[in-house]
């Protein structure tokens, strides 16, 4: 499995919306309900932002959400704000029983 | 409070060997999936293993598999990560990450540990 495909960067106004996208096969992201989404500030820890394709965490805002179709997942932020600005990540299971990551977005806020 | 702490990471040589740990808390231990997780300096993030929370289930990235042994101690609270045959590309932070749902919810990770590896 090769990593999965995101852009290497995007870029939004606070207030504007932005879409990732990451993009598999039908051996992972389209195979499965599996994909995850991740938030990672400069020097520190990722965070877990949705997972199983939509789902958020308890205490993750509800400007996040995740969507599925085929064998390509995005992640959509609403409402950007100037802390959104990070690398973001996603994941998903494969057909190998491992986990696979994208190769990483980096979020710019204008 | 919920977290994990890694340590154990460190300069080796090409070849060499590395035991790193993560000791678990504020939560039950026993009911979780964990996995370890690393990123190689400027790169992205990359999974290397995980373990169910009994043991049983373990599986490895390709990049690693023969060469890291995953393990758990239960009533340490402790996971663990044996590396050995180093290569130059394992040169990263290494993250212990707890799993909110199996397989890929890691919804609580450690600050990491540096392993790198030297020629």
């Amino acid at each position: 499995h090769s990593a999965l495909t995101q852009p290497a960067s995007v870029s939004g106004s606070p207030g504007q919306s932005i879409t990732i996208s990451c993009t598999g096969s039908s051996s992972d992201i389209g195979g499965y309900n599996y994909v995850s989404w991740y938030q990672q500030h400069p020097g520190k820890a990722p965070k877990l932002m949705i997972y199983d394709v939509s789902n958020r965490p308890s205490g993750v805002s509800n400007r996040f959400s995740g969507s599925k179709s085929g064998n390509t997942a995005s992640l959509t932020i609403s409402g950007l704000q100037a802390d959104d600005e990070a690398d973001y990540y996603c994941t998903s299971y494969t057909s190998s029983s491992t986990v696979l990551f994208g190769g990483g977005t980096k979020l710019t806020v204008l | 409070q919920v977290h994990v702490v890694e340590s154990g990471g460190g300069l080796a040589k090409f070849g060499g060997s590395l035991r790193l740990s993560c000791a678990a808390s504020g939560f039950t231990f026993t009911d979780y999936y964990m996995s370890w997780i690393r990123q190689a300096p400027g790169k992205g993030l990359e999974w290397v293993s995980y373990i169910s929370s009994g043991g049983s289930t373990i599986d490895y990235a390709d990049s690693v598999k023969g060469r890291f042994t995953i393990s758990r101690d239960n009533a340490k609270n402790s996971l663990y990560l044996q590396m050995n045959s180093l290569r130059v590309e394992d040169t990263s932070v290494y993250y212990c990450a707890r799993s909110l749902r199996w397989p890929n919810a890691f919804d609580i990770w450690g600050q990491g540990t540096m392993v790198t590896v030297s020629s």
